[in-house]
């Protein structure tokens, strides 16, 4: 199976700041990880994924840092903005199995 | 546009009654989903399908039905047996198969109220 956890359930960081937000799996046969961006009253929207063979992958302001050591992954926010306040889920497959959300992470931004 | 639709945005359910929550989507994906999310929770499986005529039980199935009868379409209906239906209703497609690698795209969801 897989279990999938936030390392915070919520982040406050000053706008302009850079925000890290941390999740760990339990599978060490995952192969496939997203984060996910979620505002309120709104469906998750897809902001960068990675697979297995890479250890970090980057993205417009986003990055992605992905430790098959410690079965970690984190999602860098450069620069944050208010607009990036949202909860942040990471997800994890496993090879053709359903993928695997975890609790989310508040983010918000104080101006 | 693509996309996925949820229909309605909002709906209000009585006790007992059932109340069906409408998934359409013109990506052309083979596979659906319907996730259930309670406030400080994870999305948590209802149901999915993988092709046309198929679905299979996600991890919180009892008390809700679907049907796959077509690929754009993938209704979930809330029973009266699910005995705590509140929550934000989320429906996702993928491409589907088992070599491809890919994410979930999500419609915006259905908040159903039990009154």
């Amino acid at each position: 199976g897989e279990s999938v956890g936030l390392h915070l359930p919520t982040l406050s960081v000053q706008e302009g700041d850079n925000s890290i937000i941390n999740c760990a799996y339990s599978n060490s046969a995952s192969d496939y990880f997203i984060w996910y961006k979620q505002e309120s009253g709104k469906g998750p929207q897809f902001i960068i994924d990675i697979r297995s063979n890479m250890d970090k992958r980057q993205g417009q302001r986003v990055t992605v840092l992905l430790n098959k050591t410690v079965k970690h992954l984190s999602l860098q926010i450069a620069a944050t903005q208010p607009g990036d306040s949202a909860v942040y889920f990471c997800a994890v497959r496993t090879g053709a199995n359903n993928l695997f959300f975890g609790t989310g992470t508040r983010l918000t931004v104080i101006p | 546009d693509g996309g996925i639709t949820q229909s309605p945005k909002y709906l209000f359910r009585k006790e007992g009654q059932n109340v069906t929550l409408s998934c359409e989507q013109n990506l052309n994906h083979d596979a659906m989903y319907w996730y259930r999310q309670d406030p400080g929770q994870g999305l948590r499986l209802i149901y999915y399908s993988q092709i046309v005529n198929d679905f299979q039980k996600g991890d919180i199935a009892e008390g809700y039905s679907v049907s796959r009868e077509k690929k754009e379409s993938f209704p979930l209906t809330v029973t009266s047996a699910q005995k705590n239906p509140t929550a934000f209703y989320l429906c996702a497609t993928s491409r589907g198969g088992q070599s491809r690698k890919d994410g979930y795209t999500f419609g915006s969801g259905t908040r159903l109220t039990v009154v």
